[in-house]
């Protein structure tokens, strides 16, 4: 496996189920992040980990909580969801040195759907 | 915090034909640029960057420029074809972590 897996693929569930979505990156990154992409709007940045801690909370509803065990793996995990948190979330990863980007490497996504 | 705006939403040109799409930021101190293109069904894929010591990029048919002083910065493709056709972000950061992306413009290329 190479680059940003991301699952599952699709998620359908009901307003009261707990679900996660899983994501593992073989990049060796620094980094990890989950964004929001709803249609029309700009990629919500949700959640940031820099070297496996937490370095913004970006203001994300609590039935929004990430887990990152490690600098390879991230969970983001779903309870109580509301059916305007439907949209497509993306996992990336990056390598943060000093204060210097090098670009992020997205995962294809997990297409949600709350019901 | 930084705000990007991206333009066109929609973009529709011949093949053949050159491409523009515009973003601007609010932010002067951000230094980083990439352009992101999402294909159906993936995630966005990174084709071009540029640093704010660098005035343009080349990279074959795509390009990107920067104006600093202006605060603006464009992705241009030549000679488009269609598998050229994707939505294209674009992205500004200051420091690492902190990437945000325009709101996408849809190019299609006709053939």
């Amino acid at each position: 496996e190479t680059g940003v897996t991301q699952t599952p693929r699709h998620l359908v569930m009901g307003m009261t189920n707990k679900k996660s979505l899983k994501c593992e990156q073989h990049l060796g990154h620094n980094a990890m992040y989950w964004y929001k992409q709803s249609a029309k709007k700009p990629l919500e940045l949700m959640f940031v980990y820099s070297l496996e801690e937490r370095v913004e909370n970006n203001s994300v509803p609590s039935r929004f909580s990430p887990e990152c065990p490690n600098s390879s793996h991230l969970f983001l995990h779903l309870h109580t969801l509301q059916p305007e948190d439907s949209a497509l979330y993306l996992c990336a990863s990056s390598q943060v040195e000093g204060l210097t980007d090098y670009g992020y490497t997205f995962g294809s996504g997990t297409r949600l759907t709350v019901v | 915090g930084e705000n990007v705006e991206q333009h066109p939403s929609t973009l529709s040109v011949q093949e053949g034909d050159s491409a523009v799409i515009k973003c601007t930021y609010s932010d002067s101190a951000s230094n980083y640029f990439p352009w992101y293109k999402q294909e159906l069904g993936k995630g966005p894929q990174l084709i071009i960057d540029i640093r704010s010591n660098v005035g343009e990029k080349k990279d074959q048919r795509i390009a990107v420029t920067l104006n600093k002083t202006a605060k603006h910065f464009s992705l241009h493709i030549t000679e488009t074809q269609p598998e050229d056709s994707a939505v294209y972000f674009c992205a500004a950061s200051i420091y690492g972590n902190d990437m945000r992306f325009g709101a996408g413009t849809r190019l299609t290329v006709k053939p």
